[in-house]
């Protein structure tokens, strides 16, 4: 069955930066895109962008442009995001996700950034 | 970018009631668009996909309908086991807007 493992919460400080980590299994890992959402404390989601994990393109809401990275590493059929100049507006919950209609979740992964 | 209204932002529905949850987009999204359920501290799980499809092992009592830039998901009899936050999603061109979410409450 279809699995996206998040790695652990994160506590980091302010202006510093933060790579997560999304393990897929269960699935042919090249097939589907996978796409990052945000969702803030008190629920709001928002979506950040998406890589293609079979040609590395990648796709960003406009607003994450200059705040995050994704990457995969094909090898360990893992999906990476990093958060760069992190402030407190980036202290949230993250997913991945996979497929148009977002069909499988991540567990999610809770960013605090706080000195 | 596609703005996406979602309406109402709390509601509170008793046992066997019929609900119905609103998202109007900022231009037509043709159709797509999906609904998730979010329970706390839990991942949101897709129930209806391409506005009218319900996905695989979601109750028959969850149904979505709408076209252009009006869509609606139902909950036709209100069990316990919906409590929870709802949230529209539109997808169209491979950009993605969410709904800002309703909070659903058993009364």
């Amino acid at each position: 069955q279809v699995n996206l493992l998040q790695s652990g919460a994160a506590l980091v400080k302010p202006g510093a930066s933060v790579k997560l980590s999304c393990k897929a299994s269960g699935y042919t890992f090249t097939d589907y895109y996978i796409h990052w959402v945000k969702q803030s404390h008190g629920k709001s989601l928002e979506w950040i962008g998406y890589i293609n994990p079979n040609s590395g393109y990648t796709n960003y809401n406009e607003k994450f442009k200059s705040k995050a990275t994704l990457t995969v590493d094909k090898s360990t059929n893992t999906a990476y995001m990093e958060l760069s100049r992190l402030t407190s507006e980036d202290s949230a919950t993250y997913y991945c996700t996979i497929r148009y209609y977002f069909d499988y979740w991540g567990q999610g992964v809770m960013v605090t950034v706080s000195s | 970018d596609i703005q996406m209204t979602q309406s109402p932002a709390s509601l509170s529905a008793s046992l066997g009631e019929t609900i119905s949850i609103e998202c109007r987009a900022s231009e037509d999204i043709y159709s797509n668009l999906a609904w998730y359920q979010q329970k706390s501290g839990k991942s949101p799980q897709l129930l209806i996909y391409a506005a009218n499809r319900l996905q695989d092992g979601v109750p028959s009592r969850f149904s979505g309908s709408g076209s252009g830039t009006q869509y609606s998901l139902k909950i036709s009899g209100m069990q316990p086991e919906d409590e929870g936050d709802y949230f529209c999603l539109q997808g169209s061109k491979f950009m993605y807007t969410f709904g800002a979410g309703t909070k659903l409450e058993l009364k």
